[in-house]
């Protein structure tokens, strides 16, 4: 049984440039969400999926990220115009939403280490 | 809104001491509490999870935590820490819309 997978676990980006990170879910795990996380901080949430649909966006989400999540499978997060406060942990997580009342445990993947000179 | 304090930012324990760790939540309804372990340039780990019932509940690496309502504390224990105990200790509430709210988390470390 594999867990939830990230790729790359580390990228070093000039400012200004696009990245995009790929997390690769528990399978039928069917909920994928995205989290950032800042030195000496807990994550904090970014977006999440159910299936193919993007059902809750944070406001720490600024236009210049973009998640998707096409076939309800695999997940990417891309970051266009990196800035410098940019840097950090993105983590994702998967569930399968339990039957009562949408009790769930969310496993996370090692996380993606962003750094933007 | 959700919020999760965790009061204590460093825990220093001698291997073969007892730990507790602090969590206070936040939340507005019944709520579904964690706790993660993350080691350094990690993910999360899940220790354990209160969803309702036992108000005492066991997790991994033999940690425990005890729910008290009137408090609003979710507070992780363990009996006896040993070194490889050591790392980031989160406390996390499941908030409305089914994402997790972190506390900053305390970091353990672990005296020979």
């Amino acid at each position: 049984d594999t867990g939830v997978s990230q790729d790359p676990r580390h990228k070093i980006t000039k400012r200004g440039q696009n990245v995009t990170f790929r997390c690769d879910p528990i399978s039928e795990h069917n909920r994928l969400y995205w989290y950032r996380q800042t030195l000496g901080q807990g994550p904090e949430f970014l977006t999440y999926f159910q299936n193919e649909a993007q059902l809750e966006k944070s406001r720490l989400l600024s236009d210049r990220f973009s998640a998707e999540r096409p076939k309800g499978s695999f997940s990417t997060l891309e970051i266009q115009r990196t800035e410098q406060g940019d840097s950090a942990m993105y983590l994702c997580a998967s569930s399968f939403p339990g039957l009562a009342g949408g009790r769930e445990t969310q496993y996370f993947g090692p996380g993606t280490r962003l750094l933007v000179l | 809104a959700q919020s999760v304090t965790q009061p204590d930012i460093h825990i220093t324990v001698s291997e073969g001491a007892s730990l507790e760790l602090r969590c206070n939540y936040s939340y507005g309804a019944t709520p579904y509490l964690f706790w993660y372990v993350q080691s350094p340039g990690q993910g999360l780990q899940l220790l354990l999870k209160y969803f309702s019932g036992d108000t005492l509940v066991q997790g991994i690496k033999g940690f425990e935590a005890e729910f008290k309502r009137s408090q609003s504390s979710f507070n992780l224990r363990k009996p006896s820490v040993h070194w490889s105990d050591a790392a980031e200790y989160f406390c996390a509430v499941g908030a409305y819309g089914n994402k997790l709210v972190f506390g900053a988390g305390t970091i353990l470390r672990v005296k020979s």
